[in-house]
């Protein structure tokens, strides 16, 4: 069975003070890793995804990276706008996507 | 574009009682999904679609239906609500089944 965790379960941070939260997963065959955004009250907004390991992707101050066991999603000098839950999906054989249950993430002036 | 669209955005249900939810998309994606989202567990599959007029179950289909009849539109139906049904239940559709998925706003289910 697929196992998707992610940690820390909340973070909070000052503004500018950097950080990564930690996806880590136990699956056979990984097709794909998917990173989300969620705000209070919204779907999920599409981040990034990774296919194979050592791939990285970047976007604004946000950087994702992909090991054969985890996945680390790295915030650089966070703002409070970037406070929100971060989720992390693994697609694997099967057709659909298993999720952790987030990181909340927030960000103090 | 709308991208996907959900409806209703909130519903209170009595034990016993049915109901749908209407998922629509414009982009012309071949796989929808249905997913629930609980506190602290994540977001759930419940089942989804590879396709006009095919379905297949997801992590936790008891409980629900779904149809699918035109390639734009993905029911979920209730046709006996519980508490346990109470949560947020999140639409999705992606071109592939490696594709990005792309969700809609949700419905908040209370089910009384």
């Amino acid at each position: 069975e697929d196992q998707v965790t992610q940690s820390p379960e909340a973070l909070r941070l000052q503004e500018g003070e950097s950080s990564s939260l930690n996806c880590s997963y136990t699956v056979s065959g990984l097709r794909g890793l998917f990173w989300y955004r969620q705000d209070p009250g919204k779907g999920p907004e599409f981040l990034f995804t990774l296919y194979s390991a050592g791939e990285e992707k970047e976007k604004e101050r946000l950087k994702a990276t992909l090991t054969k066991k985890e996945s680390f999603l790295h915030i650089t000098a966070p703002k409070p706008e970037d406070s929100a839950t971060y989720l992390c999906a693994v697609l694997t054989g099967r057709r659909a996507l298993t999720f952790g249950s987030g990181t909340r993430l927030q960000v103090q002036p | 574009n709308a991208g996907v669209t959900q409806t209703p955005k909130f519903r209170v249900l009595k034990t016993g009682q049915s109901m749908t939810l209407l998922c629509a998309q414009d982009m012309n994606h071949e796989y929808m999904y249905w997913y629930r989202q609980d506190p602290g567990m994540g977001l759930r599959l419940i089942h989804y679609s590879v396709g006009e007029g095919t379905t297949a179950k997801g992590e936790v289909p008891d409980g629900y239906n779904v149809s699918r009849l035109k390639k734009q539109n993905f029911l979920l139906g209730l046709e006996s609500a519980a508490p346990s049904q109470t949560s947020v239940y999140f639409c999705a559709s992606s071109y592939r089944d490696d594709d990005t998925q792309y969700f809609g706003p949700g419905t908040r289910l209370t089910v009384l």
